[in-house]
């Protein structure tokens, strides 16, 4: 069972900050990356997967980037805003399997 | 609408009873997946089917759960017996055949057991 681990567990800014978040994980034996927005009462929602080294994907306001060697991904968001208030969960695929592993997420809420 | 829908949202229920939630994928994805999640945690995997072939099932999966995928369209997952630790938001994801797939989740069943 792959070791996830996301930080900070949770996180409050203001409208118009920049944040940004981390997932670690194992280096070796990497397929996909997955990064997921939550809103409280809706569908876990995907943003982004990722499968190269050095992968930098964009939408919109939202950023990810990828090193596989060392393990991690960071999420970005610029200019915050309230809608952006939402658990952001980062999941791994097991071996060659494609059922996910995720972290315990980062709880983002955003005032206005 | 063509994700993927579960229902009920809502289900409470008492202790020892038996609960079924169903979940329609999306219709051209040949796997699907159940996940649970609890306060504070991730969601954590339970069993998954490609088509109407359940693949593999997770340790947290005791004897009182069964999920079935007739036909490898909708599925169901039944609770028996249920205890009180049962009680979390059950999700269904679709997707379709490779790792790198992005899996299409429905928007859960909170089960609340009293």
């Amino acid at each position: 069972i792959l070791n996830v681990e996301q930080s900070p567990q949770s996180l409050h800014v203001q409208e118009g900050d920049s944040t940004n978040f981390t997932c670690s994980f194992p280096s070796s034996n990497f397929y996909a990356l997955h990064w997921y927005r939550w809103e409280t009462a809706k569908s876990p929602e995907a943003l982004f997967v990722m499968t190269l080294n050095g992968d930098e994907k964009k939408k919109g306001r939202i950023s990810a980037t990828l090193n596989t060697k060392e393990g991690y991904s960071y999420l970005y968001i610029k200019g915050s805003q309230p809608e952006d208030s939402a658990t952001y969960l980062c999941a791994l695929p097991n071996s060659g399997y494609s059922t996910l592993t995720f972290g315990k997420g980062t709880m983002l809420l955003v005032s206005p | 609408d063509t994700g993927v829908s579960q229902d009920p949202r809502h289900k409470i229920t008492k202790r020892g009873q038996n609960v079924t939630f169903r979940c329609d994928p999306i219709s051209e994805h040949n796997r699907l997946y159940w996940y649970r999640q609890t306060l504070g945690q991730g969601p954590e995997f339970l069993t998954y089917f490609q088509n109407e072939a359940q693949l593999e099932k997770s340790r947290l999966l005791s004897d009182r759960f069964s999920a079935e995928r007739p036909k490898g369209s909708f599925s169901t997952l039944e609770i028996q017996r249920t205890e009180q630790g049962d009680s979390a938001m059950y999700l269904c994801a679709s997707s379709l055949q490779v790792a790198s797939d992005i899996q299409y989740f429905g928007a859960g069943t909170r089960l609340s057991v009293l």
